[in-house]
Formats: structure tokens, sequence, C-alpha cells
């Protein structure tokens, strides 16, 4: 069964580092998203990325986030100088065309950890 | 801004009786409506998804129902296992165009005791 996978599965980083973030979304599915998860709290929504832009994005998407789909399977997330309050798990998902676009796939995660 | 409440964040319940987890929404009128099973340090996993025309999916043992005057889904559980021990989000999203994100709850943990 196709899954998104994300690497790496851990990131620990010094503050006011850069660090990518990388996934491989299910290679028929057309929308992309990044969403995150403090420790003990809940899912947030990042940005969505469909035909090669974003979308949305949410008030915690500033400046210092970007994303990319460099490629045909990867999608990146990137947090150019990274705070403390950036340590999170990141969550990648994918949906399908618009006959299955509700229905978001998520990938195991990304732990960052930024020091 | 949208609120979306899972009844008690945490749910114990004894193996084979039926668990039933709520989600209540406001300020929010979603198209649909989706759980989601999460372990503890992975990623959610899609269970259930229900639209707004609907008002009741089932899926081998689960059941979801969804009632948009009450503002609210209800997450059935029936014979319930050691191995439905999890947490169970609700998540609520809108056609909007290009996007479809999704507003999570902060979910039930659920113990299923043996």
């Amino acid at each position: 069964e196709p899954e998104v996978t994300q690497t790496p599965s851990h990131q620990v980083t010094q503050m006011g580092q850069e660090v990518i973030l990388r996934c491989v979304p299910i290679s028929n599915h057309l929308y992309f998203y990044w969403y995150r998860q403090i420790l003990g709290q809940k899912v947030e929504f990042l940005v969505s990325f469909y035909n090669n832009e974003i979308s949305e994005k949410s008030e915690i998407f500033d400046d210092q986030f970007s994303v990319e789909r460099p490629d045909g399977s990867n999608f990146t997330l990137k947090i150019r100088s990274t705070k403390l309050e950036d340590s999170a798990m990141y969550f990648c998902a994918s949906s399908g065309d618009l006959a299955g676009q509700e229905t978001q796939y998520f990938g195991p995660g990304t732990r960052l950890l930024v020091l | 801004s949208q609120k979306i409440e899972q009844n008690s964040e945490a749910l114990n319940i004894q193996e084979g009786k039926t668990a039933t987890l709520t989600c209540n929404y406001t300020n929010y009128s979603p198209a649909y409506l989706q759980w989601y099973r999460q372990d503890p340090g992975r990623g959610p996993v899609f269970l259930l998804l229900i639209r707004e025309n609907e008002k009741e999916k089932r899926k081998e043992r689960l059941k979801v129902t969804f009632d948009t005057t009450l503002k609210q889904s209800l997450f059935h559980i029936t014979a319930s296992q050691p191995a439905d021990s999890a947490t169970y989000l609700c998540a609520l999203g809108r056609y909007g165009g290009a996007t479809n994100k999704l507003i999570f709850g902060t979910g039930t943990l659920l113990a299923v005791q043996p």
C-alpha cells in the first residue's frame, strides 16, 4: 500500500541554524501539506501546496518557513533560522485528485529538537 | 475563532465494550469531518470520512455519525480490543479551491483494558 515517507526521523539542531525536512508524498497525489504537533498539543496546519504553489498558509508559517517541490517526487519544508519554539513533530501529508482530495495521508513525522 | 472539543482527554473501557468518542465544534461549518488514530510518536492514520450530507458511516467495527445541527460527531468502536488503545483525533475540513486544510481537535486517549 502506498505511503508517505519522511526523512530524517529525528533532527537535532542549534538555534539559528537552517533545517530542511523532506517528504515523499504518495505518487499520484496532487495536494501536499505540512502540519506540526508540539509535544502534548494538537496537530496544527502549516501550509498546503498545489500545482507548484502555496495554496494556503497559517499564521505559524512566517517568513522563516518555505516549501518546495524540487522534482516530481520530493516535497520539502525549510526553516531558515530555527527558534527554540520550533521544536515539534512535523508531519507531511498528501491527498489525491478531485475525486478524493479530502482524505489526507500522513507520514511518520520528523521530530525536530532545537537547542 | 473556530473551536473543536473532544470530550474527555482520556477514556477507559473494558475489552469487548463499545467505546464512544465525541467531537464538538463551534464557529465553523465543515463540509466534512474525519477521524484519525494516532499512536505515540507516530503520524495520524486515517480511519473514516463523513461528509455534511451524510448521517452515518461504517467500516468494520467503526461507526461515525455527523449532526450538523448539533455541531457534533460521534465515533464508535464496537467490540473494543486492547489493540484499539490509542489517541483518536477528529479533524474538520472545507472545500476551498486548492486547499483542504484540516483543523484538528486535541484528541481523546482511549485505553481498552483486557
